[in-house]
C-alpha cells in the first residue's frame, strides 16, 4: 500500500539556518504530494503542495519538488526563524484511484533565536 | 468562509460516558474526514464521507465509535462507551471534489478528548 516515510524529530536549529525534511513515498500511479504545517495547538493547514513530476510547490520561503525518480518531496527553507516552530507533516493523496490520503508521521522543528 | 469548525474545543468525561464530536464542513466540499492524533500513533484516519454518504469506515478501532452526516453541513463522531484509550486530538477535515488525485484537506482545530 501507499506510504509515507519522514525523517524523525525533534529538528532543532538556530535562527536563519538552512532546513531540510526529508520525505520518501511509495506509492500506485502518480499521486498528489503535499506538506502540512501543525502550530502548537492548531489543526494541520496546506503549506505547499506538487501534482506532478517536476513540480515545485513552494510558501512562505518553503519549497520542495515533486521528483518522481527519486520518489522524494523534501523540504526546504533557506532562513528559518523561530516562528517556523511547529511540526511538519508529508503527505500523499489520489494514488491509484484512491481519494484516501496517506500521512507521514509528523517531523517537529524547534528553531532558537 | 470560517473555515472547518468543531465543537466542542476541550472535552473531559469519565469512563463509560458518551461522548459526541461536532463538525461542520467548508461549504462546498465534498468530502468530510475525521482523524484522531496521538502521539504514539501519530495522525490516524478513522472514516470519510462523500457527499454525506459514508466511504471507509475502515479505521474506526471499534464498534463503540460511529460516525453519521445527515447533511452536507453537518458530521458527528460518536464514542459510547467512552475508555481511557480515546484520550486524543480529533480532527474534522473537509476537501473539495478533486481531479481524482487527492486535493487539499483543510482541517479544523480539532477536539482534545480527555477520558478518565
Amino acid at each position: 500500500g501507499d506510504s509515507v516515510t519522514q525523517m524523525e524529530g525533534p529538528v532543532t536549529l538556530s535562527e536563519e539556518a538552512f532546513l531540510t525534511i526529508n520525505c520518501t513515498y511509495t506509492a500506485t500511479g502518480y499521486p498528489s504530494l503535499f506538506w502540512y504545517v501543525q502550530y502548537p495547538g492548531e489543526g494541520l493547514q496546506l503549506l505547499l503542495k506538487a501534482t506532478k513530476a517536476d513540480d515545485k510547490g513552494s510558501n512562505k520561503g518553503f519549497e520542495a519538488t515533486y521528483r518522481k525518480e527519486t520518489t522524494s518531496f523534501h523540504l526546504e527553507k533557506g532562513s528559518v526563524q523561530v516562528s517556523d516552530s511547529a511540526v511538519y507533516f508529508c503527505a500523499l493523496g489520489g494514488s491509484g484511484g484512491s481519494y484516501i490520503p496517506t500521512f507521514g508521521r509528523g517531523t517537529s522543528l524547534i528553531v532558537h533565536p | 468562509d470560517a473555515g472547518v469548525i468543531q465543537s466542542p474545543r476541550h472535552e473531559v468525561t469519565e469512563m463509560g460516558q458518551e461522548v459526541t464530536l461536532r463538525c461542520k464542513p467548508i461549504s462546498g466540499h465534498d468530502y468530510l474526514f475525521w482523524y484522531r492524533q496521538t502521539m504514539m500513533r501519530g495522525l490516524e484516519l478513522l472514516i470519510y464521507f462523500n457527499n454525506n454518504v459514508p466511504i471507509d469506515d475502515s479505521g474506526m478501532p471499534e464498534d463503540r465509535f460511529s460516525a453519521k452526516m445527515p447533511n452536507a453541513s453537518f458530521s458527528t463522531l460518536k464514542i459510547q462507551p467512552s475508555e481511557p484509550r480515546d484520550s486524543a486530538v480529533y480532527f474534522c477535515a473537509s476537501s473539495p471534489f478533486g481531479e481524482g488525485r487527492g486535493d487539499t484537506q483543510y482541517f479544523g482545530p480539532g477536539t482534545r478528548l480527555t477520558v478518565l
